[in-house]
């Protein structure tokens, strides 16, 4: 199983600044990664897939890049509305995998 | 609009048997693979089983494999998981989800709790 590792765990940002959060796959998952954004109580959203592809009605603000094995979320100018917990998933093999997810809280 | 809404979650002895559901509206369902993905409580995202549109392909996680069966009713636009032997570490909210590889859309999510 491919096994995804994010980092950092916590991210403390203030609004408005940037935030970079990384995702490592432990064997080459070609482009075949994708971002989730999760606020409590609410289900996961898709930000990102193929790697760099914005998912229909995500803004401009996120980004995603890298293939391989390293891969980045980038939320350029964070709003309130970011702050929430980040997991990048795997599919370029069986069994899909996701990371243990990153916490962007606020400063 | 997509909606997807999933049932049948609830309180079950380990051992026992439950089936969610997931009724999905607002697209040609039958076009789309559909999958199941589960987060225990306080947890982060565990995938559980995948299924193409014309039921060809299944997959399962190595946790649920032998136990879980998914399944798809295309002319009522429904998608379900049997999950039997059940054991307290299948305890989770359960989502299901459009896509076989990434997750384009989630439903609310469903309480599955394994407990005596």
């Amino acid at each position: 199983e491919i096994v995804m590792t994010q980092s950092p765990a916590t991210l403390s940002v203030s609004p408005g600044e940037r935030a970079t959060l990384l995702c490592r796959a432990s064997q080459s998952v070609s482009s075949n990664s994708a971002w989730y954004q999760q606020k409590p109580g609410q289900a996961p959203r898709l930000l990102i897939y193929s790697a760099s592809t914005r998912a229909t009605g995500i803004p401009a603000r996120f980004s995603g890049s890298g293939s391989g094995t390293e891969f980045t979320l980038t939320i350029s100018s964070l709003q309130s509305e970011d702050f929430a917990v980040y997991y990048c998933q795997q599919y370029n093999n069986w069994p899909l995998t996701f990371g243990q997810g990153t916490k962007v809280e606020i400063k | 609009q997509v909606q997807l809404v999933e049932s049948g979650g609830g309180l079950v002895e380990p051992g026992g048997s439950l089936r969610l559901s997931c009724a999905a509206s607002g697209f040609r369902f039958s076009d789309y693979s559909m999958s199941w993905i589960r987060q225990a409580p306080g947890k982060g995202l565990e995938w559980v089983s995948s299924m193409s549109s014309g039921e060809s392909t299944k997959h399962y996680g190595d946790s649920v494999k032998g136990r879980f069966t998914i399944s798809r009713d295309n002319a009522k636009n429904s998608l379900y998981l049997q999950m039997n032997s059940l054991r307290a570490e299948d305890t989770a909210v359960y989502f299901c989800a459009r896509g076989q590889y990434y997750f384009e859309y989630w439903g609310q999510g469903n309480l599955v709790i394994v407990s005596s």
